[in-house]
């Protein structure tokens, strides 16, 4: 079945624990995002990836690392997590930017206390 | 800077009727407009994709329009059902390299 997966779907840590979700797609495609949603500020670019090795700073960046050495996975990283980055992320891919729609990803709900 | 609206907020209807959903959109330099639904904590699924070149695109109960010129986007949704009710988001993309803008949302309720 063609998906995009994240993992894990639920995390709650503390202030400071470096923590990272994982973000795969088994389509082939090149372009990966990933998104947070918070109430009243809806969803928001945080990075995406144009393909290997070509990622680029979205809405929100602060506070998050990307890396895209496989065309597959997309690990979104927070080297030092802070309570203002709870929130429900998605992970999104496409398979060519501008034609292509998105797929999304069921989201990980993350809690940092 | 777009800035994408959907009109109303929330909306509750009795089964079987038939309903609009609207988007407006600021920057009519668009590339493609995409609806999406999303179930309560659950993650985004993909109804309907327009290419600025089309007007419209559907698929079984739901039929979405685009105009640029105007600048709006609506999602018509023919004999709602129990199992319509979400959140329908309408996001937009500028090109290549370009991140999707999305609209608040419409929370809709279908009544039985």
């Amino acid at each position: 079945e063609a998906q995009v997966t994240q993992n894990p779907r639920y995390l709650i840590t503390v202030t400071g624990k470096k923590l990272t979700v994982t973000c795969s797609q088994n389509m082939n495609h090149e372009y990966m995002s990933w998104y947070r949603q918070d109430p009243g500020l809806g969803l928001r670019q945080i990075y995406y990836s144009m393909n290997v090795e070509v990622t680029d700073k979205g809405d929100v960046p602060e506070g998050y690392k990307v890396s895209r050495k496989e065309k597959r996975n997309f690990p979104l990283i927070l080297e030092s997590p802070s309570p203002n980055q709870t929130s429900l992320y998605f992970c999104a891919s496409s398979l060519r930017q501008p034609d292509y729609g998105y797929t999304f990803g069921s989201g990980t709900r993350l809690t940092v206390v | 800077k777009q800035e994408v609206t959907q009109i109303p907020a929330a909306l509750s209807v009795p089964e079987g009727e038939n309903l609009v959903l609207n988007c407006s959109f600021t920057d009519s330099a668009i590339y493609n407009l995409q609806w999406f639904r999303q179930d309560p904590g659950k993650g985004l699924t993909s109804l309907l994709l327009i290419q600025s070149s089309q007007r419209e695109q559907t698929s079984g109960r739901l039929n979405a329009s685009l105009d640029k010129s105007s600048g709006r986007s609506t999602l018509y949704i023919a004999a709602s059902q129990p199992g319509d009710s979400a959140t329908y988001l309408c996001a937009l993309s500028r090109g290549a390299g370009n991140m999707l803008t999305f609209g608040g949302g419409t929370r809709l309720m279908v009544k039985p």
